[in-house]
Order: structure tokens, then C-alpha cells, then sequence
């Protein structure tokens, strides 16, 4: 099965501030990587698709970028309402695997 | 207006059967394929079902492989999950999302405990 090693698990940021989410295939996933956001009690919503493509109605500060097996999502500015869970997933194969979260929170 | 719409969740006892519901709308509902993924009160995603769009085909992970069952009825317009010897650990959020990702359900909640 192919892993997605996702980090940091944590991240502590303020508004304006400019981060990055990555995670790393275990394996070749070519683009097969979408990015979902999630708020508490809320279903995951998309993002990135084909690891670089900004899905309907996401704000341009979302990015989506892959470097080799490393696959990034960076928000250019930190607003308020971006503060959520963030999960990468891979569908290049099945069985299709999720990375295990990341925590966007307010410094 | 797209939209799916779990049902079928509650509570139930170690070793017992649950059948979900997915009933979509807004979109061609044979054209797409159905997932389904879960989470665990507190913890990630798990993706959990993948049924292509005529339902010839369909992807487990190792975790349900042999006790769940994914199926839709282009009919009907509704997938299903059927979910047998539920464990302790298969207790979750369960969510449909279409091909793509792109469209979630709300989520129903399935609690297995005694």
C-alpha cells in the first residue's frame, strides 16, 4: 500500500502568516493528490486537486505544488477562516490512502 | 444542486450488520463513481469503498476487506454500505463522497459497542 507521510502534525501560526503543509509517497503517485480542508463537525472539503488545480470556489491564496514525491499545500496569507484540519490523499492506487492530518492553529 | 445523503447509522452491538444509505441528486448518478470514508471520533480520514460507475468493480482496504460490501443502484439513484460483523473499532463518522471527491455527504454516525 502506498503511505502518505504527512507534517507537521501540528501548526501553530498567526494571520498573514505564509505556511506549508507537505506529504511525502512512499511510492510514485504521479499528480493523483487532492488536499481537503475540514472544520470541526463539518464534512472535508476540496481544495487542490491533480496536485496543483484549485478547486471550485477556493481562494486564491491556496497553492498546490510537488516537488518529486513531495506534494505541498501552502496558504499565502493566513486568514481566520482557514483555520482548520488539513488531509492529503492519494488515488493513484487502491487502496486510496489519507495522510494523517494536519492541525492549523492560531498562534 | 448537488447533493448526497447518508442514512441507515446507529448503534449496534459487536458482531451485528448495518446497511448505510447514500441517496444523491443534482448530478448523473451512473456516470460517477461512490466512495465512502470514515473517521473515527477524534482521528483522521479512512478511506473505506470505491464502486465504479456501473457498479462492476469495486476497491477495499485491507480493514474491511471480507465484511464490508459497496453496491449502488443507478436506478435509484442511491449507493449503499453494507457493513457486516461491525467490530468495536469500524465505530466512526461514515461519509459518500463522488468521483472526484468534489461532493460530501453530511455524514451518519455509527457507533458499534455492547
Amino acid at each position: 500500500d502506498i503511505q502518505m507521510t504527512q507534517s507537521p502534525s501540528s501548526l501553530p501560526a498567526s494571520l498573514g502568516d505564509r505556511v506549508t503543509i507537505t506529504c511525502r509517497a512512499s511510492q510514485d503517485i504521479g499528480n493523483y493528490l487532492r488536499w481537503f480542508q475540514q472544520k470541526p463537525g463539518k464534512s472535508p472539503r476540496l481544495m487542490i486537486y491533480g496536485a496543483t488545480n484549485l478547486a471550485a470556489g477556493v481562494p486564491s491564496r491556496f497553492s498546490g505544488s510537488r516537488s518529486g514525491s513531495d506534494y505541498s499545500l501552502t496558504i499565502s496569507s493566513l486568514e481566520s477562516e482557514d483555520m482548520a484540519d488539513y488531509y492529503c490523499l492519494q488515488s493513484k492506487e487502491s487502496p486510496n490512502t489519507f495522510g494523517a492530518g494536519t492541525k492549523l492553529e492560531l498562534k | 444542486e448537488v447533493q448526497l445523503v447518508e442514512s441507515g447509522g446507529g448503534l449496534v452491538q459487536p458482531g451485528s450488520p448495518l446497511k448505510l444509505s447514500c441517496a444523491a441528486s443534482g448530478f448523473t448518478f451512473s456516470s460517477n463513481w461512490l466512495n465512502w470514508i470514515r473517521q473515527a471520533p477524534g482521528k483522521g480520514l479512512e478511506w473505506v469503498a470505491s464502486i465504479n460507475p456501473d457498479g462492476s468493480s469495486t476497491y477495499y482496504p485491507d480493514t474491511v476487506k471480507g465484511r464490508f460490501v459497496v453496491s449502488k443502484d443507478n436506478a435509484k439513484n442511491t449507493g449503499y454500505l453494507q457493513m457486516n460483523n461491525l467490530r468495536s473499532e469500524d465505530t466512526a463518522m461514515y461519509y459518500c463522497a463522488r468521483t472526484g471527491y468534489g461532493y460530501w455527504g453530511q455524514g451518519v454516525m455509527v457507533t458499534v459497542s455492547s
